[in-house]
């Protein structure tokens, strides 16, 4: 059984660093075709896609948002993090986690962690 | 990026309707389109993936279709526990792009 899970600090203030946690189960992104995106969701609106890393440790970002994301995953291969530098309120969003097969449609989601950003 | 352009916002709908969703690709995509529900306080849901193929466990009055850049979503015979926000995702290329979203509510 796939399952991904999302942490993260819950609030912090503007110009910080934002680190997020994707803890995951049932697979193990050592597996050839595997992939881990973070997608974010501001309230009432619709999702934006930020960043992935593969099975090969190949990253892609999002261009509007390259200059300040980093993600990572642990040498276990059953987590992935994401660090967004210099947030904003504008980084006020539930993000995600999400598995995919080869970049493809995003079969399993986490359940979300909620950030705000506010001073 | 490929801009995917999602229609309607919202439908107010009745129960038994037939609805359809619309998500038009800026570029070509070829089939790689998925749907996604989503209810309140949850996370998304695949409900369509490769612009018309099934998810497992998705109910059957689900289908999805694609004429040229347009790419729809159905759904036949609408029941109460189909509403929500609907998405479209295009993973041709990174990065992906969402539709806007199409929130469904009962009349």
């Amino acid at each position: 059984q796939v399952t991904l899970k999302e942490s993260g600090p819950g609030m912090l203030q503007p110009s910080k660093t934002l680190s997020l946690t994707c803890s995951f189960s049932g697979f193990s992104l050592s597996t050839s075709g595997m992939v881990v995106s973070w997608i974010r969701q501001p309230s009432g609106k619709s999702l934006e896609w930020l960043a992935a890393i593969d099975w090969d440790g190949d990253k892609y970002y999002n261009p509007s948002l390259k200059s300040r994301l980093t993600v990572s995953k642990d040498t276990s291969n059953t987590q992935v993090f994401l660090k967004i530098t210099s947030v904003d309120i504008a980084d006020t969003a539930t993000y995600y986690c999400a598995r995919s097969h080869y970049g493809s449609y995003a079969g399993y989601w986490g359940q979300g962690v909620m950030v705000t950003v506010s001073s | 990026d490929i801009q995917m352009t999602q229609s309607p916002s919202s439908m107010s709908v009745s129960l038994g309707d037939r609805v359809t969703i619309t998500c038009r690709a800026s570029q070509d995509i070829g089939n790689y389109l998925s749907w996604y529900q989503q209810k309140p306080e949850k996370s998304p849901k695949l409900m369509i993936y490769g612009a018309t193929n099934l998810e497992d466990g998705v109910p059957s009055r689900f289908s999805g279709s694609r004429s040229g850049s347009d790419y729809s979503l159905t759904i036949n015979s609408l029941e109460s526990e189909d509403t929500g926000i609907y998405f479209c995702l295009q993973h041709k290329q990174y990065p992906w792009t969402f539709g806007g979203g199409t929130k469904l509510e009962l009349k």
